[in-house]
Order: C-alpha cells, then structure tokens, then sequence
C-alpha cells in the first residue's frame, strides 16, 4: 500500500521567515497530493493541493512543489504569521484503490 | 451550509461497553471515511466507504465495525471498547474517489474508554 513520509515532525520559525515541511510517497501512480491544516483543537482542513501533471501550485503565501521522479512533495510557507502556528499533514491516495494514506504531520510554532 | 456532523463531540465510557458514533454529510458526497488521530502517528484510516452498501477497510480497522445504509450516514460501531480504542476520531467525506478531490472533516469526537 502507499507510505507516506513527512519530515520535520515539528518545525519553530521566526515570525517572516519561511517554512518547509517535506513528505515523500511510495505509490509511483499516485496523482493527487493534498495538505491539510489542523488549528488547535479543531478539524483538518485543506489548504493546497496539486495534481500530478503540474510540478508547482501557488496560493498566496502558500505553495505546493512536486518532484514525482522523486516521489516527493513539499509544502512552503513564506512570511510566516503566528496564525501559521498549527500541524500540517500532506496525504497521497493509493492510486489503484480508494484509500487515502496521511503523513504523520509536522507541527509548526512561528515565533513572534 | 455544507457539512459533515459527528456525534458524540467528547465520550467517557467503559470497557466492554458498545457505542455508536455517528456521521451525517449533506453534500451528497459518495466517499465517506473514518480516523483515528493519536499523538506522533497522525490521521490513520480505520473504515471507508464508495458508495451506499460498499464498505472496506482501512489501515486499522480492528476492532472496528461500519455500515452505510444511506448515502448520507456512516456510523462507526465499536462492539466492545477497549482501553486502546482511546482516541480523537474524525469522519470525512468526498465527492468522489479519495484519490482526487477534497476531504471534508467533521469535528472530532472525542473518546476515552476507562
């Protein structure tokens, strides 16, 4: 089945510096990679995602990079806020089935 | 407004004991699921459902039961709880597939099993 890797598992930044979280896959025909914000408390939900036949997404302060040579995918965050502060998961889905397999989550503290 | 509801939000209960956790969506997604969120081991699959009648499982699903006997439901059964069933579990649907378009969350209910 697909594993999913995400690295760091927390992450502190300064608040206006940039963060980087990285999750790599195993399913070589996965085609669908979304990132998830968790706040405190609350539910997960989305707040980019990218398709495979793109390489980059961006949203604002927000973008999504794939490498699928690689089998990896990256979340960056620039100009962090202190309302960046929360877990970030990416996910990949099983591409022969309908399973959808998430990364352990990085949690990230921005500093003011 | 469009939506997915779980009930119980929080649940203190005893071993042995069976519970019911519910899960309604009105967005008429056909793809519903169920996690369990533990520290350091993120969001894991317990249950997940295609389609009305279609249920498989996911990467846990012991201990666990579903049905989907309407589009909009999807229950999670625990027949008799034990104290590792002690989590945060989240229900989740989408318009199609999982593997392409958005999950959405419901907020989380809340279980400890004494």
């Amino acid at each position: 089945g697909e594993n999913v890797e995400q690295h760091p598992s927390t992450l502190s930044v300064q608040e206006g510096d940039s963060a980087v979280i990285k999750c790599t896959y195993s399913d070589s025909a996965s085609n669908y990679f979304p990132w998830y914000k968790q706040e405190l408390g609350k539910r997960p939900q989305l707040i980019i995602d990218i398709r495979s036949n793109v390489g980059e997404k961006k949203d604002q302060r927000i973008a999504v990079t794939l490498n699928k040579t690689a089998k990896h995918f990256s979340l960056h965050i620039t100009e962090t806020q202190p309302e960046d502060s929360a877990v970030y998961f990416c996910a990949a889905p099983k591409a022969a089935g309908n399973k959808l397999t998430f990364g352990g989550g990085t949690r990230v503290l921005v500093k003011p | 407004e469009a939506q997915v509801t779980q009930n119980p939000r929080y649940l203190i209960t005893v071993t042995g004991k069976k519970l019911t956790v519910t899960c309604s969506q009105n967005m008429n997604h056909e793809y519903m699921s169920w996690y369990r969120q533990d520290p350091g081991l993120g969001l894991r699959q317990i249950y997940y459902s295609m389609n009305v009648e279609v249920t498989d499982k996911g990467d846990v699903p012991e201990g666990y039961k579903v049905s989907r006997k309407e589009k909009r439901n999807f229950p999670l059964i625990l027949e008799s709880p034990s104290p590792n069933q002690t989590s945060l579990y989240f229900c989740a649907s989408s318009w199609d597939r999982a593997r392409n378009t958005e999950a959405f969350f419901g907020q989380g209910t809340r279980l400890t099993v004494v």
